[in-house]
């Protein structure tokens, strides 16, 4: 099935030890996000790529990055962890355009971080 | 600024009943897409229903239905005979076509199904 893969699922790191967390999508689609989701919390956007071109929210930390080396694979890259860090990170894609089809976000499972 | 407001942080409902999940937003766009999102216990999150600002037809999705007041400002999901399963997380969550691709989220609404 066409889907969107998060590795891993778990991640466990020490405090300021660096981390990278993956999304790969066989959906071809050319928008692909990533979230953060603290407990009982709304998913907090914190950038996205329409095809290479990188959007940055405003009040996304320096402390994240983000890599896209191909239309398939989208990294994020946390430089020096912090407890407030700790956190279940969503990657999602859609296409773009308008309607309903070209909206519609398929979320991959989640990488749940701890922060030691 | 566009944003998204569920003011219900819980619901309980009998197994069975209707049951109706708040969502107002505020945008000055005329064009922009509604959506509502499951989380189950397991994290992932599920796609149920759309609405475009310019639908005229309120969207309905098998036991899903979002009613659309556009006036209001306000997109309510009514899910009709919940099940068990129906328990879990539900986001309200919003697309405003001029602001890129970008898709904010409400602060979700708890629902519990009582058998």
């Amino acid at each position: 099935d066409a889907m969107v893969i998060q590795n891993p699922r778990y991640q466990v790191t020490q405090f300021g030890k660096p981390v990278t967390l993956s999304c790969s999508q066989t959906l071809n689609h050319n928008v692909m996000y990533w979230y953060q989701q603290k407990s009982s919390q709304a998913p907090k956007l914190l950038f996205h790529y329409y095809d290479k071109d990188f959007n940055n929210e405003a009040d996304t930390p320096d402390n994240f990055q983000s890599r896209r080396p191909n239309t398939s694979f989208c990294f994020l890259d946390i430089r020096s962890p912090g407890l407030g860090d700790a956190a279940m990170y969503l990657c999602a894609t859609s296409r773009a355009g308008s309607g309903r089809g070209a909206n519609v976000l398929t979320f991959g499972a989640g990488s749940r971080l701890t922060v030691l | 600024a566009q944003k998204i407001t569920q003011t219900q942080p819980g619901m309980f409902v009998q197994e069975k009943e209707a049951v109706t999940l708040d969502c107002t937003y505020d945008t000055s766009d005329p064009s922009y897409g509604l959506f509502w999102y499951k989380q189950p216990s397991s994290g992932e999150m599920i796609f149920l229903i759309y609405q475009g600002s310019y639908d005229q037809q309120n969207a309905t999705e098998g036991r899903y239905s979002l009613n659309f007041q556009k006036a209001r400002k306000s997109a309510n999901l009514v899910i009709s005979a919940s099940q068990l399963g129906d328990s879990a997380m539900y986001f309200c969550a919003m697309r405003v076509y001029s602001s890129a691709s970008k898709i904010i989220f409400g602060s979700g609404t708890r629902l519990s199904i009582r058998p």
